[in-house]
């Protein structure tokens, strides 16, 4: 089946810090990743969907300034918090889309800690 | 729908039952829903999915049910073990200017021995 990766797994930064998550997927190339937010004991919300050679466009409420979002290549997806302040320690998880499929296969997350 | 619980609903059962998670979705208009498995620390694994024409779909110990009519879904998952101990999401597809998923609140299932 698709493999989708993230590094680092887990990440701890210091408030006013920037931290940058990638998301690969491994064996198939992904014209659309989408990055995701779940504070404990709730649901994913979609933060943003990342197209390939075009911008990320970003669900209401997101600071897109603040959460950058490049998708450079058809494997790789990245998303850099700028400025993390406690309340962004959350654990983030990226998607990758079936070229063609409705079928999105996730990432094992990244737990980010801001101090 | 859009998911704004503070806590997870849970389902117990004792291993070797049968169990069922239930779950709303908000789209009159989705075409595709998934069920995902989270275990603690980790992302969704895909489970079983199932399109808006089709009302019952089975995998290997699963069978999603889909009622249109009043917008349910639901997951069976047959002779529970141990290890289906976790966290189900079921998940719609929606079209806002582009295809995306819009998950559930989640149900915490445990299974005891």
């Amino acid at each position: 089946g698709a493999v989708v990766s993230q590094h680092p797994s887990r990440v701890i930064c210091k408030s006013g810090t920037s931290v940058k998550i990638e998301c690969r997927s491994l064996d198939f190339q992904a014209t659309t990743m989408f990055w995701y937010r779940q504070f404990p004991k709730q649901s994913l919300m979609l933060m943003a969907t990342s197209n390939e050679g075009s911008k990320a466009t970003y669900e209401q409420g997101v600071e897109k300034d603040k959460f950058l979002i490049n998708h450079a290549s058809l494997t790789l997806s990245t998303l850099t918090v700028t400025s993390a302040h406690p309340e962004d320690s959350s654990f983030y998880i990226c998607s990758a889309r079936v070229p063609g499929s409705y079928e999105q296969y996730f990432g094992p997350g990244t737990r980010l800690t801001v101090t | 729908g859009e998911s704004v619980g503070l806590h997870l609903p849970t389902l117990s059962v004792q291993e070797g039952d049968n169990s069922i998670i239930n779950c709303a979705y908000s789209n009159s208009a989705s075409d595709y829903f998934i069920w995902y498995k989270q275990e603690s620390g980790k992302g969704p694994q895909f489970i079983i999915d199932i399109r808006s024409n089709m009302d019952k779909r089975q995998g290997q110990r699963v069978t999603v049910l889909l009622n249109k009519t009043v917008k349910h879904l639901s997951l069976q998952i047959a002779a529970t073990q141990p290890g289906d101990s976790a966290v189900y999401f079921c998940a719609e597809n929606i079209f806002q200017g582009a295809q995306k998923l819009v998950f559930g609140q989640g149900t915490r299932l445990t299974i005891n021995p």
